[in-house]
């Protein structure tokens, strides 16, 4: 079965940058949509990005643009997530999520979520 | 801000039926493209729930149902129970965004 287990709780300074990685078992990781989402504490989802790792080419949401990385290792079914300029509210917990490659993915598997507080 | 807008919450008794709305626009659902549903119980990963609009993966019941109309959708629970007790978010694609989009949730409370 299709497992994501991501790195562990992070807690980083104010301007720093953070890299979460997750990891993919039990399927085919090149043929799917990688994507983050991140939910700060007591509130929604929201859509960071996502990479189709045979296409290499990440697609960021405009609120991130310029702050965050998404990067795939396909010799190890690893994508990471890298957020820059941190600041207090950036603080959530980080899911990764896997999904189709269709234009509007749905995410069937997702990790266990990585905690990153900011603060100083 | 989401793009997309379910109600903040929606309340029924053991055994009644519940509807969550998601209204978006003209650049996503009223685009045409697929919405999708995810549960998220409390100190969990969401898990997805319904998918292009309609379907059910496996192991989810037939009590969860999705439907979509114009520039919204629905996710209708009948015979709630004690364990469906959790957020709901929709999700679409938005192309004006030219990326996914979440709804705002939605917290089932079982009475």
């Amino acid at each position: 079965q299709v497992q994501l287990v991501q790195s562990g709780a992070e807690v980083m300074k104010p301007g720093s940058s953070v890299k979460v990685s997750c990891k993919a078992s039990g399927g085919t990781f090149n043929y799917y949509t990688f994507t983050w989402v991140r939910q700060a504490p007591g509130q929604g989802l929201e859509w960071m990005g996502g990479i189709i790792p045979i296409f290499g080419a990440a697609n960021y949401a405009q609120k991130f643009q310029g702050r965050v990385t998404i990067t795939t290792d396909e010799s190890t079914s690893t994508a990471y997530m890298e957020l820059s300029s941190l600041r207090s509210e950036d603080t959530a917990l980080y899911y990764c999520a896997r999904g189709d490659m269709l234009t509007a993915p749905f995410f069937d598997y997702w990790g266990q979520g990585t905690l990153v507080t900011v603060s100083s | 801000q989401s793009v997309l807008t379910q109600p903040p919450s929606v309340s029924g008794a053991p055994g009644q039926r519940v509807t969550i709305s998601c209204t978006g626009s003209s650049s996503n659902i009223g685009a045409g493209y697929d919405v999708h549903w995810y549960q998220q119980l409390p100190g969990t990963a969401p898990k997805l729930l319904i998918y292009s609009n309609i379907n059910r993966p496996s192991g989810v019941p037939d009590r969860f149902s999705g439907s979509k109309s114009g520039t919204s959708a629905s996710l209708a629970i009948t015979g709630l129970q004690a364990g469906d007790e959790a957020d709901y978010f929709c999700q679409s694609y938005d192309s004006s965004l030219s990326g996914s989009v979440f709804g705002t949730g939605t917290k089932v409370t079982v009475l």
